[in-house]
Protein backbone atom coordinates (compact mmCIF):
# COMPACT_ATOMS: atom_id res chain seq x y z
CA UNK A 1 0.00 0.00 0.00
CA UNK A 2 1.66 3.32 -0.81
CA UNK A 3 1.86 5.09 1.95
CA UNK A 4 3.00 8.90 -0.55
CA UNK A 5 0.99 9.18 -3.18
CA UNK A 6 1.71 11.71 -6.16
CA UNK A 7 -1.39 11.30 -8.58
CA UNK A 8 -0.43 13.07 -10.98
CA UNK A 9 2.04 11.81 -13.23
CA UNK A 10 2.75 14.52 -15.09
CA UNK A 11 1.68 18.00 -15.57
CA UNK A 12 2.68 21.29 -17.50
CA UNK A 13 3.00 24.80 -16.90
CA UNK A 14 3.40 27.76 -19.26
CA UNK A 15 6.63 29.58 -18.48
CA UNK A 16 6.48 32.48 -15.94
CA UNK A 17 3.22 31.38 -14.24
CA UNK A 18 2.92 29.18 -11.12
CA UNK A 19 3.67 25.37 -11.03
CA UNK A 20 1.64 23.15 -7.98
CA UNK A 21 2.87 20.30 -7.73
CA UNK A 22 1.01 17.63 -4.57
CA UNK A 23 1.41 15.00 -2.49
CA UNK A 24 -0.42 12.73 -0.20
CA UNK A 25 0.31 10.49 2.54
CA UNK A 26 -1.69 8.39 4.68
CA UNK A 27 0.86 7.58 7.54
CA UNK A 28 -0.30 9.68 10.77
CA UNK A 29 3.10 9.31 12.07
CA UNK A 30 5.18 11.11 9.34
CA UNK A 31 6.58 14.46 10.95
CA UNK A 32 9.10 15.13 8.13
CA UNK A 33 8.13 16.28 4.11
CA UNK A 34 11.11 16.84 1.89
CA UNK A 35 10.84 17.24 -1.89
CA UNK A 36 13.64 16.28 -4.44
CA UNK A 37 13.56 17.52 -7.83
CA UNK A 38 15.46 14.61 -10.76
CA UNK A 39 17.08 15.62 -13.81
CA UNK A 40 17.18 12.58 -16.36
CA UNK A 41 20.62 10.66 -15.90
CA UNK A 42 21.29 12.34 -12.91
CA UNK A 43 20.71 11.66 -9.22
CA UNK A 44 17.57 13.14 -7.34
CA UNK A 45 18.69 16.23 -5.30
CA UNK A 46 17.33 17.77 -2.18
CA UNK A 47 15.16 21.02 -2.82
CA UNK A 48 13.29 21.70 0.37
CA UNK A 49 12.01 20.39 3.50
CA UNK A 50 8.76 20.55 6.17
CA UNK A 51 8.53 19.54 9.44
CA UNK A 52 5.12 19.02 10.78
CA UNK A 53 5.51 21.61 13.34
CA UNK A 54 5.40 23.95 10.49
CA UNK A 55 2.72 24.72 8.19
CA UNK A 56 4.56 26.66 4.99
CA UNK A 57 8.56 26.81 4.53
CA UNK A 58 9.84 29.00 1.88
CA UNK A 59 13.11 29.35 0.12
CA UNK A 60 13.30 31.10 -3.11
CA UNK A 61 10.72 30.52 -5.62
CA UNK A 62 9.76 27.41 -3.77
CA UNK A 63 7.09 26.87 -1.24
CA UNK A 64 6.21 23.97 0.30
CA UNK A 65 3.01 23.27 2.14
CA UNK A 66 1.64 20.89 4.29
CA UNK A 67 -2.32 20.53 5.67
CA UNK A 68 -1.53 17.59 8.77
CA UNK A 69 -5.77 17.51 8.84
CA UNK A 70 -5.75 16.74 5.10
CA UNK A 71 -2.51 14.80 4.90
CA UNK A 72 -1.74 16.59 2.09
CA UNK A 73 1.62 18.70 1.06
CA UNK A 74 2.02 21.08 -2.05
CA UNK A 75 5.15 22.39 -3.93
CA UNK A 76 4.66 25.68 -5.28
CA UNK A 77 7.19 27.30 -7.95
CA UNK A 78 6.85 30.96 -8.67
CA UNK A 79 7.82 31.66 -11.20
CA UNK A 80 7.92 28.35 -13.18
CA UNK A 81 11.29 28.27 -15.42
CA UNK A 82 12.02 26.11 -18.36
CA UNK A 83 14.89 24.79 -16.07
CA UNK A 84 12.62 23.51 -13.65
CA UNK A 85 11.58 20.98 -15.82
CA UNK A 86 12.11 17.80 -13.97
CA UNK A 87 10.51 15.07 -12.13
CA UNK A 88 9.65 15.95 -8.31
CA UNK A 89 9.54 13.34 -5.33
CA UNK A 90 7.65 13.76 -2.44
CA UNK A 91 9.00 11.93 0.46
CA UNK A 92 8.51 11.59 4.24
CA UNK A 93 9.81 9.97 7.12
CA UNK A 94 8.19 9.56 10.72
CA UNK A 95 9.99 10.67 13.79
CA UNK A 96 13.84 9.85 12.43
CA UNK A 97 13.35 6.13 12.86
CA UNK A 98 12.41 5.27 9.28
CA UNK A 99 14.12 5.54 5.86
CA UNK A 100 12.30 7.97 4.13
CA UNK A 101 9.29 7.22 1.75
CA UNK A 102 9.30 8.42 -1.66
CA UNK A 103 6.33 9.10 -3.53
CA UNK A 104 6.45 7.76 -7.71
CA UNK A 105 7.54 11.38 -9.02
CA UNK A 106 5.47 13.95 -10.73
CA UNK A 107 7.08 15.13 -14.08
CA UNK A 108 6.53 19.18 -14.89
CA UNK A 109 7.15 20.21 -18.05
CA UNK A 110 7.61 24.23 -18.38
CA UNK A 111 7.01 25.76 -21.84
CA UNK A 112 8.40 28.78 -23.41
CA UNK B 1 29.08 19.61 0.22
CA UNK B 2 28.18 16.04 0.81
CA UNK B 3 29.34 13.69 -2.20
CA UNK B 4 28.17 10.35 -2.95
CA UNK B 5 29.84 8.73 -5.77
CA UNK B 6 28.93 5.64 -7.96
CA UNK B 7 31.36 3.99 -9.63
CA UNK B 8 30.29 3.65 -13.11
CA UNK B 9 27.57 5.68 -15.02
CA UNK B 10 26.35 2.99 -17.42
CA UNK B 11 27.05 -0.50 -17.59
CA UNK B 12 26.34 -3.28 -19.71
CA UNK B 13 25.96 -6.95 -18.65
CA UNK B 14 24.43 -10.39 -19.75
CA UNK B 15 21.99 -12.72 -17.88
CA UNK B 16 23.42 -15.05 -15.54
CA UNK B 17 26.62 -12.53 -14.59
CA UNK B 18 27.15 -11.74 -10.92
CA UNK B 19 27.03 -7.72 -11.30
CA UNK B 20 28.52 -5.04 -8.29
CA UNK B 21 28.11 -1.71 -8.39
CA UNK B 22 29.61 0.49 -5.67
CA UNK B 23 29.09 3.18 -3.86
CA UNK B 24 30.89 5.72 -2.00
CA UNK B 25 30.13 8.83 0.32
CA UNK B 26 32.87 11.17 2.02
CA UNK B 27 30.56 13.09 4.67
CA UNK B 28 30.65 10.06 7.03
CA UNK B 29 27.11 8.98 7.17
CA UNK B 30 26.02 6.10 8.98
CA UNK B 31 23.04 5.63 6.39
CA UNK B 32 23.52 4.53 3.52
CA UNK B 33 20.39 2.94 0.92
CA UNK B 34 20.47 1.92 -2.52
CA UNK B 35 17.74 2.19 -4.75
CA UNK B 36 16.26 1.47 -8.35
CA UNK B 37 14.34 3.88 -10.20
CA UNK B 38 12.06 2.82 -12.85
CA UNK B 39 9.42 4.67 -15.20
CA UNK B 40 5.92 4.92 -13.54
CA UNK B 41 7.60 3.11 -10.46
CA UNK B 42 9.26 6.17 -8.62
CA UNK B 43 12.19 5.14 -6.57
CA UNK B 44 11.95 1.65 -5.06
CA UNK B 45 14.44 1.20 -2.06
CA UNK B 46 16.27 -2.17 -2.57
CA UNK B 47 18.42 -2.72 0.62
CA UNK B 48 19.74 -0.06 3.80
CA UNK B 49 22.74 -0.24 6.26
CA UNK B 50 22.81 1.76 9.41
CA UNK B 51 25.96 0.85 10.14
CA UNK B 52 29.25 -1.06 9.02
CA UNK B 53 28.41 -4.70 8.60
CA UNK B 54 24.52 -3.94 8.59
CA UNK B 55 22.12 -4.54 6.73
CA UNK B 56 18.11 -4.07 6.38
CA UNK B 57 15.76 -5.44 3.44
CA UNK B 58 13.98 -2.79 1.65
CA UNK B 59 10.93 -3.32 -0.23
CA UNK B 60 12.44 -5.38 -3.33
CA UNK B 61 15.15 -6.92 -1.70
CA UNK B 62 14.73 -9.97 -4.05
CA UNK B 63 17.80 -11.05 -6.40
CA UNK B 64 19.88 -8.62 -4.73
CA UNK B 65 22.57 -8.24 -1.55
CA UNK B 66 24.47 -6.17 -0.46
CA UNK B 67 28.17 -5.55 1.23
CA UNK B 68 29.20 -2.66 3.56
CA UNK B 69 32.74 -3.34 5.24
CA UNK B 70 34.03 0.11 5.47
CA UNK B 71 31.80 3.07 7.11
CA UNK B 72 31.78 4.83 3.86
CA UNK B 73 31.22 2.17 0.81
CA UNK B 74 28.16 0.09 0.12
CA UNK B 75 28.06 -1.93 -2.58
CA UNK B 76 25.24 -3.95 -4.07
CA UNK B 77 25.63 -7.11 -5.86
CA UNK B 78 23.29 -8.64 -8.32
CA UNK B 79 24.39 -12.45 -7.77
CA UNK B 80 22.83 -13.51 -11.37
CA UNK B 81 21.73 -10.78 -13.32
CA UNK B 82 18.33 -11.09 -14.71
CA UNK B 83 16.96 -8.90 -17.92
CA UNK B 84 14.41 -7.43 -14.82
CA UNK B 85 17.22 -5.91 -13.34
CA UNK B 86 17.43 -3.51 -16.47
CA UNK B 87 17.34 -0.45 -14.23
CA UNK B 88 18.54 3.03 -13.12
CA UNK B 89 20.29 2.29 -9.52
CA UNK B 90 20.52 5.17 -7.00
CA UNK B 91 22.68 5.21 -4.07
CA UNK B 92 22.12 7.55 -1.16
CA UNK B 93 23.45 8.49 2.11
CA UNK B 94 22.17 10.12 5.20
CA UNK B 95 23.31 11.10 8.87
CA UNK B 96 20.63 10.58 10.42
CA UNK B 97 17.75 7.31 9.62
CA UNK B 98 14.63 9.94 8.44
CA UNK B 99 17.26 12.72 7.60
CA UNK B 100 18.12 14.58 3.83
CA UNK B 101 19.48 12.05 1.59
CA UNK B 102 22.33 13.20 -0.89
CA UNK B 103 22.14 10.48 -4.11
CA UNK B 104 24.89 9.64 -6.66
CA UNK B 105 24.33 10.48 -9.85
CA UNK B 106 23.56 6.81 -10.59
CA UNK B 107 23.66 3.95 -12.46
CA UNK B 108 22.44 2.70 -15.85
CA UNK B 109 22.79 -1.03 -15.90
CA UNK B 110 21.21 -2.85 -19.04
CA UNK B 111 21.40 -6.25 -18.58
CA UNK B 112 21.29 -8.27 -22.10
Amino acid sequence: DQQVKQNSPSLSVQEGRISILNCDYTNSMFDYFLWYKKYPAEGPTFLISISSIKDKNEDGRFTVFLNKSAKHLSLHIVPSQPGDSAVYFCAASAAGNTPLVFGKGTRLSVIA
Amino acid sequence: DVKVTQSSRYLVKRTGEKVFLECVQDMDHENMFWYRQDPGLGLRLIYFSYDVKMKEKGDIPEGYSVSREKKERFSLILESASTNQTSMYLCASSLRYGDIQYFGAGTRLSVL
